[in-house]
This record gives C-alpha cells, structure tokens and sequence, in this order.
C-alpha cells in the first residue's frame, strides 16, 4: 500500500538557519504530494502541494519538488523564524483529490 | 466563516460511556473524512462520505459509527468509550478536482 516515511525528529533549530525536513513515499502510479502544517493546539493547514513529477510548490518561504525518481518530496526553508516552530507532516494522495496518506510528522523547535 | 468546523473541541469522559462529535462544513464539498491523531500525533484515516455514501472504513471498531445526513455534516458517534480512544480526532473535506483536504480544528477526546 501507499505510505510515506519522513526524518525523524524532533529538529531543533536556531532562527535564520536553514530548514530541511526529508519525506519520501512508495505509492503505485501517479500520487499528489503535500506538506502540512500543525502549530500547537491546532488543526492542519495545507502548506503546499504538487501534483505532477518536478512540479515546485512553494508558500510562505517554504519550497518541496516532486522528484518521481527518488520519491521524494523534501521541505527546505532558507531562513526559519521562531514563529516556523510546529509539527510537519508529508503527505500523498493516489489521485488528484481523495484521502491523505501521512507520514509521521516532523516537530520543529526555533529558537530566537 | 469557519471552512470546518468540529464541535465539541474537548470532551472528556468516563471509560463506557457513549459521545458523539458533530463536524460541518461550508466549503460545498463532496468529500468528507474523519481522522484520529494518537498521541505521537501519527495520523490515520477512518472514514470517508461522498455525497452521504460511505466510501472509506478503514480498520475501525464497530464501536465508532459515522453518520452523514447530508453532504455538509458528517458526525462522529462512539459507544462504550475506551481508554485506548483517547486522541485528537479531525473532520476533513475535500472537492473533486482540488487537490488536498481542509481540516478542521480537532476534537481533543480524553477518556478517564
């Protein structure tokens, strides 16, 4: 079946410095990717996504490619803010719409 | 003007009790789904209703039954509660042609 594997955490980070937070997945065919966001006591918000192999998505400093030939969909910031701290979580969808598969999340500490 | 929106967003509870959790959304959506994030915050489908239709049951006790008496609502009804429920359950939806879900912000359930 369809899953996604992401670093492990938690990453701890000074503000400023460069963010990379790893995800790949195994799925059959074709899927969308996605990076979510959980600030503390929260619901998940869509950060960005990517629907076909070397599409970027990009939003709010935040960069992912979809790169079909390592399966991978990794997050990268160059310069992170304290207000950047929160869980990410990678995830895949088979399809253009439909359930989210995710992957284990990622807790990310910036500290001023 | 709540996209999703969970009530209630704590509960807490005695083992053997029945609850219930109401999600509603605004979106005009298809799709909506209900997710349990456990205590590590890994992140698991249960259902899915497309139109009023169930399409998704994943592996989940007979104790958890959803209802969806039109395609803006989709509640969550859990008899005889268990210690193990214990979680942070999210209501999603999602629209054909759209990719990704739009999460609500969580129902923390704790059962004592």
């Amino acid at each position: 079946g369809d899953s996604v594997t992401q670093m492990e955490g938690p990453v701890t980070l000074s503000e400023e410095a460069f963010l990379t937070i790893n995800c790949t997945y195994t799925a059959t065919g074709y899927p969308s990717l996605f990076w979510y966001v959980q600030y503390p006591g929260e619901g998940l918000q869509l950060l960005l996504k990517a629907t076909k192999a070397d599409d970027k998505g990009s939003n709010k400093g935040f960069e992912a490619t979809y790169r079909k030939e390592t399966t991978s969909f990794h997050l990268e910031k160059g310069s992170v803010q304290v207000s950047d701290s929160a869980v990410y979580f990678c995830a895949l969808s088979p399809a253009s719409y439909g359930k989210l598969t995710f992957g284990q999340g990622t807790i990310l500490t910036v500290h001023p | 003007d709540t996209a999703v929106s969970q009530t209630p967003k704590y509960l807490v509870t005695q083992m053997g009790n029945d609850k219930s959790i109401k999600c509603e959304q605004n979106l005009g959506h298809d799709t909506m789904y209900w997710y349990k994030q456990d205590s590590k915050k890994f992140l698991k489908i249960m259902f899915s209703y497309n139109n009023k239709e169930l399409i998704i049951n994943e592996t989940v006790p007979n104790r958890f039954s959803p209802k969806s008496p039109d395609k803006a609502h989709l509640n969550l009804h859990i008899n005889s509660l268990e210690l193990g429920d214990s979680a942070v359950y999210f209501c999603a939806s999602s629209q054909e042609g759209i990719a990704g879900l739009f999460f609500g912000p969580g129902t923390r359930l704790t059962v004592l």
